[in-house]
């Protein structure tokens, strides 16, 4: 059964470094999201993306995040200069263009920031 | 803000119990709510999306009822087994619209006994 991917599982990374995230979706679909969850809190929006553009993005998402798509295949979430409170779990999700809108979710990546 | 809301926050039970917990989300602009059963380390697995009010959805042991004009929906797992134990994630979609990010409540996680 086709899945979402994501790598790596668990990043360490110090204050100010960047980190790139990524994510391969489900190979027929165009839609693309990025959420994530600080421990204990619900899991938040950041960004959605489609046709090669953002269509959507949070408050979360400032001028330090960036996502891209630079292959057929991956999609990436770049943090510029992380910050501690940055430390959470990144999922990736994605969704076909038909149906009920599920998304399907990636087992995300764990960033620590110390 | 929108804001989705689920009790309770975790729940102890005996294998063989039958048990239920609830989210609760904003009855105006609505279009989709769905149900993730989320075990660690593992990606959100999809359980229901239920789209029209008084939709009934059921996966095995595992139901769900849909209240749009109220605004909760329950999620009902009969005989629990082990293997259930899980945090179940309920997201609400609030609009007609591919991109349409979801908005998390906070998760039941549930904890079967043997």
């Amino acid at each position: 059964e086709p899945e979402v991917t994501q790598t790596p599982s668990h990043q360490v990374t110090q204050m100010g470094q960047e980190v790139i995230l990524r994510c391969v979706p489900i190979s027929n679909h165009l839609y693309f999201y990025w959420y994530r969850q600080i421990l204990g809190q619900k899991v938040e929006f950041l960004v959605s993306f489609y046709n090669n553009e953002i269509s959507e993005k949070s408050e979360i998402f400032d001028d330090q995040f960036s996502v891209e798509r630079p292959d057929g295949s991956n999609f990436t979430l770049k943090i510029r200069s992380t910050k501690l409170e940055d430390s959470a779990m990144y999922f990736c999700a994605s969704r076909d263009s038909t149906g009920a809108y599920e998304q399907y979710f990636g087992p995300g990546t764990r960033l620590t920031v110390t | 803000i929108l804001n989705v809301e689920q009790s309770p926050q975790s729940l102890h039970v005996q294998e063989g119990d039958s048990t239920n917990f609830t989210c609760s989300f904003p009855s105006s602009n609505f279009y989709a709510l769905h149900w993730y059963r989320w075990e660690t380390a593992k990606s959100p697995e999809a359980l229901f999306v239920m789209t029209l009010n008084g939709d009934e959805k059921k996966k095995g042991r595992i139901s769900a009822t849909l209240n749009t004009k109220e605004g909760y929906s329950y999620l009902y797992i009969k005989g629990s087994q082990p293997e259930d134990s899980a945090t179940y994630l309920c997201a609400f979609a609030h609009r007609n619209s591919g991109n349409t990010p979801l908005v998390f409540g906070k998760g039941t996680r549930l904890s079967v006994i043997a």
